[in-house]
């Protein structure tokens, strides 16, 4: 069974710092993993997506990687900003289509000004 | 477009109560699905739909029943509450882009089961 773990659980950071976000998965067997935002009292928003034959992403400040074969991403923000502050969540899918994704607890992240 | 609209945004139950939340897309997503989200935990897949009366079960299917009549519509129907069914639902659609997949969520609708 496929399992998602993220570390920390909790991240505050002071404004301008750059940071990584740590996702794990047991079974490397998986098509695609993405990463979400998820703003208090609101849905998911996806940030980024990462096929299984892609190494990484990038959207603006955000760079995703993924590491297949050891079952890690990262997600690395430059630059923090208060603005940045929300649950950031990965996930992986192991089939093309169909909206099967397992996802992982979380990362919530604090940028103070 | 509204994108993914969930309705109520709250609801408390007493335990034993049936009743419905509502999901509906105005984009012609195919696929659609239901997950629940409990503190310090990852959302987890209820059900999930490929296309109108395609429906199948996810990790925590129990409890919950799914019904796709319609393209636009997802309605997740709970039969007898439960305490344990107290939890965030979000409702997501998605479409296919080459090979990758864009998801879209719903806020989520709140729900006390006491």
């Amino acid at each position: 069974k496929q399992e998602v773990t993220q570390i920390p659980a909790a991240l505050s950071v002071p404004e301008g710092e750059n940071l990584v976000l740590n996702c794990s998965f047991t079974d490397s067997a998986i098509y695609n993993l993405q990463w979400f935002r998820q703003d208090p009292g609101k849905g998911l928003t996806s940030l980024l997506l990462i096929q299984s034959s892609q190494r990484e992403q990038t959207s603006g400040r955000l760079n995703a990687s993924l590491d297949k074969s050891s079952g890690r991403s990262t997600l690395y923000i430059a630059a923090s900003q208060p603005g940045d502050s929300a649950t950031y969540l990965c996930a992986v899918s192991r089939r093309i289509y169909g909206n099967k994704l397992v996802f992982g607890a979380g990362t919530i992240l604090r940028v103070k000004s | 477009n509204a994108g993914v609209t969930q309705t109520p945004k709250f609801q408390v139950l007493k335990t034993g109560q049936s009743m419905t939340l509502q999901c509906a897309q105005d984009m012609n997503h195919e696929y659609m699905s239901w997950y629940r989200q409990d503190p310090g935990m990852g959302l987890r897949l209820i059900h999930y739909s490929v296309g109108a009366g395609i429906t199948d079960q996810g990790e925590v299917p129990n409890g919950y029943n799914v019904s796709r009549s319609t393209t636009e519509d997802f309605p997740l129907r709970l039969l007898s509450a439960a305490p344990s069914q107290t939890s965030v639902y979000f409702c997501a659609s998605s479409y296919s882009e080459g090979p990758n997949e864009k998801l879209f969520f719903g806020s989520g609708t709140q729900l006390s089961v006491l």
